[in-house]
């Protein structure tokens, strides 16, 4: 099982905002970072350091933390933010990024 | 802007070793800074690590793929490996060489991604 649960699927209507979640220990100490992956393509980072957008991610798309919850919230949700979203932090071993959720789909009504 | 493009054989027969090179370009192993990294992904199924490597050559794994698993880089080619042996139909997957950046103790992302590699095992 994962280091980092994920609820397998959360729906939004179109134009509201939403809350993705991502449980772990080690969540309490080290942040996460937050995937989106839409069908035959790969991964895109779209929030990293807790709240960080990329270049070119809307500012619709933020994190946030508290203890063992990191969330990923898009405010405003378009059919195009329709996908799975993955997030991403420490493993019980040490390494920085080696530890995944298993993902939630995110459908758009 | 920087680019990642993974290539190598598309088929592997069970008990042999699977072999992926991924090419960067837009910037320098060499220059160091980043963790250069292989994750894979079953078909229909989540993300999985599988390690990295810093330029100086330092790796580090998945404890579950350890035993099989060497990802070495060439500076001089601007490109790193992954190789896994004794791969049987549960390797299997897509393959996504990506770079990693750490922004401090506590906090890191795959900030740049390859398209991906579908490896079949299969006799």
């Amino acid at each position: 099982s994962s280091e980092l649960t994920q609820d397998p699927a959360v729906s939004v209507a179109l134009g509201q905002t939403v809350r993705i979640t991502c449980q772990g220990d080690r969540l309490r100490s080290y942040y996460a970072s937050w995937y989106q992956q839409k069908p035959g393509q790969a991964p895109l980072l779209v929030i990293y350091a807790k709240d960080n957008r990329p270049s070119g991610i809307p500012d619709r798309f933020s994190g946030s933390s508290s203890g063992n919850t990191a969330s990923l919230t898009i405010a405003g949700a378009q059919a195009e933010d329709e996908a799975v979203y993955y997030c991403n932090s420490r493993d019980s071993s040490g390494n920085l990024l080696g530890a995944f959720g298993g993902g939630t789909k995110l459908t758009v009504l | 802007q920087v680019q990642l493009q993974e290539s190598g054989p598309g088929l592997v027969k069970p008990s042999q070793t699977l072999s992926l090179t991924c090419t960067v370009s837009g910037g320098s192993i060499g220059s160091g800074g980043y963790y250069w990294s292989w994750i894979r992904q079953h078909p229909g199924k989540g993300l999985e690590w599988i390690g990295y490597t810093y330029y100086t050559g330092s790796a580090y794994y998945n404890p579950s793929l350890k035993s099989r698993v060497t990802i070495s880089v060439d500076t001089s080619k601007n490109q790193f490996s992954l190789k896994l042996t004794s791969v049987t139909a549960a390797d299997t997957a897509i393959y996504y060489c990506a770079r990693g950046e750490f922004y401090g103790d506590y906090v890191g992302a795959f900030d740049y991604w390859g398209q991906g590699t579908l490896v079949t095992v299969s006799s």
